[in-house]
C-alpha cells in the first residue's frame, strides 16, 4: 500500500514571492504522481502529473513539480504566486497498472497575501 | 454541461436516515470513483467501478454501499447516516489514459 504526506497544512505567502509546497510518498512498487488544486467551494483540478520521463514536469498556472525518486519526494514549486493561486493541494499518488486509484495526502492549504 | 454531475450540491439529514448521493457522467468512462474529502485528511477512496458489473470496497467503505446502475451512474448510498459520515464527496472517472475528472462535490451533513 502508497502513502502520501504533505507536510505542511499551511503556507501563507506573500504575493510574486516563490512558494513550494512538500509532498513525500511511500510505496513498494512503481508510482504515478500526480497534484491536484481544490478552489473554494468547486472540485479538483488536475495541474500535473508524472508518469516517466523528464522529472521535471511542467503543469497549468505556471506550476512545476520535480520528482526525486531517491527522496521519494514530488514537491510543487512556482517561481511567482498570484493571489488567485489562494487554494487548497493535494498531492497524490497510484500505483502502475491499478486503474488510477489515487492514494491522496492531507493538503496544503496555499494562502497568497497581498 | 458538466463533465461528472453529482446531486445533490448539499444535503442535511438525520442520523439513521438513508440517503443516496448521485453521480451521472458524460466522458462515456468505465471507470468511476467515489471519494470522501474530510479536512486534513485529504480525500479517500471509498468504493469504485471499473466497469458496470466490477464494484470494489475502496480505503473506507464501511457504512457505505455503492451501485452501478450504467455506464454514466454511480450512486452512493449511507444506508443508516451517523454524524462521522459529515464530509465533503466527491465523485470521479478515469480513461484510459488515467486522466480524472471530478465533480463539484456533495457537502453532506449529519445531525
Amino acid at each position: 500500500a502508497q502513502s502520501v504526506t504533505q507536510l505542511d497544512s499551511q503556507v501563507p505567502v506573500f504575493e510574486e514571492a516563490p512558494v513550494e509546497l512538500r509532498c513525500n510518498y511511500s510505496s513498494s512498487v512503481s508510482v504515478y504522481l500526480f497534484w491536484y488544486v481544490q478552489y473554494p467551494n468547486q472540485g479538483l483540478q488536475l495541474l500535473l502529473k508524472y508518469l516517466s520521463g523528464s522529472t521535471l514536469v511542467k503543469g497549468i498556472n505556471g506550476f512545476e513539480a520535480e520528482f526525486n525518486k531517491s527522496q521519494t519526494s514530488f514537491h510543487l514549486r512556482k517561481p511567482s504566486v498570484h493571489i488567485s493561486d489562494t487554494a487548497e493541494y493535494f498531492c497524490a499518488v497510484s500505483e502502475r497498472n491499478a486503474g488510477n486509484m489515487l492514494t491522496f495526502g492531507g493538503g496544503t492549504r496555499l494562502m497568497v497575501k497581498p | 454541461d458538466a463533465d461528472v454531475t453529482q446531486t445533490p450540491r448539499n444535503r442535511i439529514t438525520k442520523t439513521g436516515k438513508r440517503i443516496m448521493l448521485e453521480c451521472s457522467q458524460t466522458k462515456g468512462h468505465d471507470r468511476m470513483y467515489w471519494y470522501r474529502q474530510d479536512p486534513g485528511l485529504g480525500l479517500r477512496l471509498i468504493y469504485y467501478s471499473f466497469d458496470v458489473k466490477d464494484i470494489n470496497k475502496g480505503e473506507i467503505s464501511d457504512g457505505y454501499s455503492v451501485s452501478r446502475q450504467a455506464q454514466a451512474k454511480f450512486s452512493l448510498s449511507l444506508e443508516s447516516a451517523i454524524p462521522n459520515q459529515t464530509a465533503l464527496y466527491f465523485c470521479a472517472t478515469s480513461d484510459s489514459m488515467d486522466r480524472d475528472y471530478f465533480g463539484s462535490g456533495t457537502r453532506l451533513t449529519v445531525v
